[in-house]
């Protein structure tokens, strides 16, 4: 069955470097999107990417991130300058097409920011 | 915008038991909730979903039911086994909107 994948699994960074978390959605789906989970807490919505443009944003997806599709196959979110608070594990989904609900989660990369 | 409740956050059960989990939401116009299991270093999955025009939804040993008026939803678990020990997640969509807003999540355990 096809899945979502991500990579890295685990990324340790220095506050202020450029992170950049690579996703490959499952082949012919449409909807992409990131999400974040501070240890302990909600999973919390950052952006969804349709049609090679941002669809909707969160107030947490501020002039810090940015999301693009740079080959067709690859969903990556950058993180320009990171920050302490950016630790976290981070999720990207997908979903089929504007006729179902359903997303389909990766496994997540874990962010340590120190 | 919307807030999703969930209660309990632990949850541990002698194997065999059932097991439910309740979710509460705000928005009236919310029309799709899912539920997803997450195991440990592993992403969310969903197991089950329902819409705001379905009652109770059900899919083998798990069932959602959903209360508009009262705008809650809970997922109940039959004859719990190990395997079924992970944190579990409600969500809830508004109309138009796929993008769901997650509960704190519940941490089940069932004991064998």
């Amino acid at each position: 069955e096809p899945e979502v994948t991500q990579t890295p699994s685990h990324q340790v960074t220095q506050m202020g470097q450029e992170v950049i978390l690579r996703c490959v959605p499952i082949s012919n789906h449409l909807y992409f999107y990131w999400y974040r989970q501070i240890l302990g807490q909600k999973v919390e919505f950052l952006v969804s990417f349709y049609n090679n443009e941002i669809s909707e944003k969160s107030e947490i997806f501020d002039d810090q991130f940015s999301v693009e599709r740079p080959d067709g196959s690859n969903f990556t979110l950058k993180i320009r300058s990171t920050k302490l608070e950016d630790s976290a594990m981070y999720f990207c989904a997908d979903r089929t097409d504007s006729y179902t609900d359903t997303q389909y989660f990766g496994p997540g990369t874990r962010l340590t920011v120190l | 915008g919307e807030n999703v409740e969930q209660h309990p956050s632990t949850l541990s059960v002698q194997e065999g038991d059932s097991a439910v989990i309740k979710c509460t939401y705000s928005d009236s116009a919310s029309n799709y909730f899912p539920w997803y299991k997450q195991e440990l270093g592993k992403g969310p999955q969903l197991i089950i979903d329902i819409r705001s025009n379905v009652g109770e939804k059900k899919d083998q040993r798990i069932a959602v039911t959903l209360n508009k008026t009262a705008k809650h939803f809970s997922l109940h678990i039959t004859e719990t086994q190990p395997e079924d020990s992970a944190v579990y997640f409600c969500a809830a969509s508004l109309g138009g909107s796929y993008i769901p807003t997650f509960g704190r999540g519940t941490s089940l355990i069932v004991h064998p």
